[in-house]
């Protein structure tokens, strides 16, 4: 079955650090990749999309991501860690192997230190 | 520009009694509309989708279902809820191809079933 898995459930980084978040998926198939954040008892927003175009997907808030074929990964990456970038972050994949669905990890929750 | 709107946003309802949660889009015409459900610690789980009106895809059986009785409206109701219904309810939407284009999230729905 199709997958998407994110690699830790909870992430916590100091404040002006690296933030990294791992996203993997199964797709043999071309995949549309999202990110999304979700901050407690909210909607999900939109970070950033991968459609194919550049490999690298500069998204809002600072936050971009890297499109990896032969590793099957999508890792959202952030230069310096902000307090207000606390939040739970969602990969999604979709592709005709998904159904033509949007599939989600199970999350991860960032939390800043200062 | 396009707003999603749900209600109620909080929710404390009894095990047996039945269930209404509304979803409406402003400032698009004709999009595509979801209903997610997101139990705590786990990704979001596809429920219905609609490609229009009284055109309902069911993902996953259970006891609920959707309506959409206006092109802007959609609806997820149960005729009487079980404890396992508690949970995070995301309305979203789209235009364009299903499979590929963006979904944008409502704020959500917090359902706990006693």
């Amino acid at each position: 079955a199709q997958s998407v898995t994110q690699l830790g459930s909870h992430v916590s980084v100091s404040e002006g650090a690296l933030v990294l978040l791992r996203c993997n998926y199964s797709s043999s198939v071309p995949p549309y990749l999202f990110w999304y954040v979700q901050y407690p008892n909210q909607g999900l927003q939109l970070l950033l999309k991968y459609t194919s175009a550049a490999t690298l997907v500069k998204g809002i808030n600072g936050f971009e991501a890297e499109f990896k074929k032969s590793e099957t990964s999508f890792h959202l990456t952030k230069p310096s860690a902000h307090m207000s970038d606390a939040a739970e972050y969602f990969c999604a994949v979709t592709s005709s192997e998904y159904g033509n669905k949007l599939v989600f990890g199970a999350g991860t929750i960032l939390r800043v230190k200062s | 520009s396009q707003t999603i709107h749900q209600w109620p946003a909080t929710l404390v309802q009894p095990v047996g009694s039945p269930l209404s949660l509304e979803c409406t889009v402003e400032g698009t015409s004709n999009p595509n509309l979801y209903w997610y459900r997101q139990a705590a610690g786990r990704g979001l789980q596809l429920l219905f989708y609609s490609v229009g009106i009284g055109q309902i895809s069911s993902e996953v059986p259970q006891n609920l279902s959707a309506s959409r009785p206006q092109d802007r409206q959609f609806i997820l109701s149960s005729k009487k809820l079980l404890l396992s219904d508690s949970g995070f309810y995301l309305c979203a939407w789209s235009v364009g191809r299903v499979s590929t284009d963006t979904q944008y999230f409502g704020p959500g729905t917090r359902l706990t079933v006693l």
